[in-house]
């Protein structure tokens, strides 16, 4: 049961390329989220996504663009990187309901030289 | 918007002590409460959460949050604290999203620190 992976771990990029960073996860879930985790603001929702082709921003969207063609996998773009997009990355997802619990990834930690 | 407030940036507490890591909340209707844990270098875990019922809600790895209305608190607590049970604790409330479906909003989260 391998639940919900991200890859890559660890990333380090520089000013202006674009990264992807990817989530996979084999639950089914309907909902998927990108979180960002910056010390004194905890967790940030970025993206989010209700099924697949239906994604809506967070409360940090600028910057980033995702896709979710499939059900299993919710990749997250950053178009053009800048320094202040260094961060450590969650994705998670939950099935829609009535608790909402929400399942995490390992995280990927992403550096912008 | 719902919130969780987390007061305590650190807790420190000896191992063998009780522990308590405190979240207060602000919502409009029923309050929908989660606490998840962190440990290093890791995800975020899921621990319990607080829908309806019982006030005190049991969770995983020994740990249990007492759900106060009056006060709007959901205070994790944990009768004997181990040394690794040294995380960051995250408080959640649910909240809706603006295109339907819901969310967790986050506390700033609270740094535990079990010594020996």
């Amino acid at each position: 049961d391998a639940g919900i992976t991200q890859s890559p771990r660890y990333k380090i990029t520089e000013t202006g390329r674009q990264v992807t960073l990817m989530c996979h996860q084999t639950w089914s879930h309907s909902y998927m989220f990108w979180y960002r985790q910056d010390l004194g603001h905890g967790l940030r929702l970025i993206y989010y996504s209700a099924a697949a082709d239906i994604t809506d921003k967070g409360e940090v969207p600028d910057g980033y663009v995702v896709s979710r063609s499939k059900t299993e996998n919710f990749p997250l773009t950053l178009e053009s990187a800048t320094r202040s997009q260094t961060s450590v990355y969650f994705c998670a997802s939950s099935e829609y309901g009535l608790t909402d619990t929400q399942y995490f990834g390992p995280g990927t930690r992403l550096t912008v030289l | 918007a719902q919130s969780v407030a987390q007061p305590e940036d650190q807790v420190n507490v000896a191992e063998g002590n009780p522990l308590t890591v405190k979240c207060t909340y602000s919502v409009s209707g029923n309050p929908y409460l989660f606490w998840y844990v962190q440990y290093p270098n890791r995800g975020l875990q899921f621990l319990l959460k607080y829908i309806t019922g019982d006030n005190l809600v049991k969770g995983s790895y020994g740990f249990e949050a007492e759900f106060n209305k009056s006060q709007t608190s959901f205070h994790l607590k944990k009768p004997s604290a181990l040394v690794s049970d040294s995380a960051l604790y995250f408080c959640a409330v649910r909240d809706m999203l603006t295109g339907g479906g819901n969310k967790l909003t986050f506390g700033t989260g609270t740094q535990l620190k079990v010594e020996l």
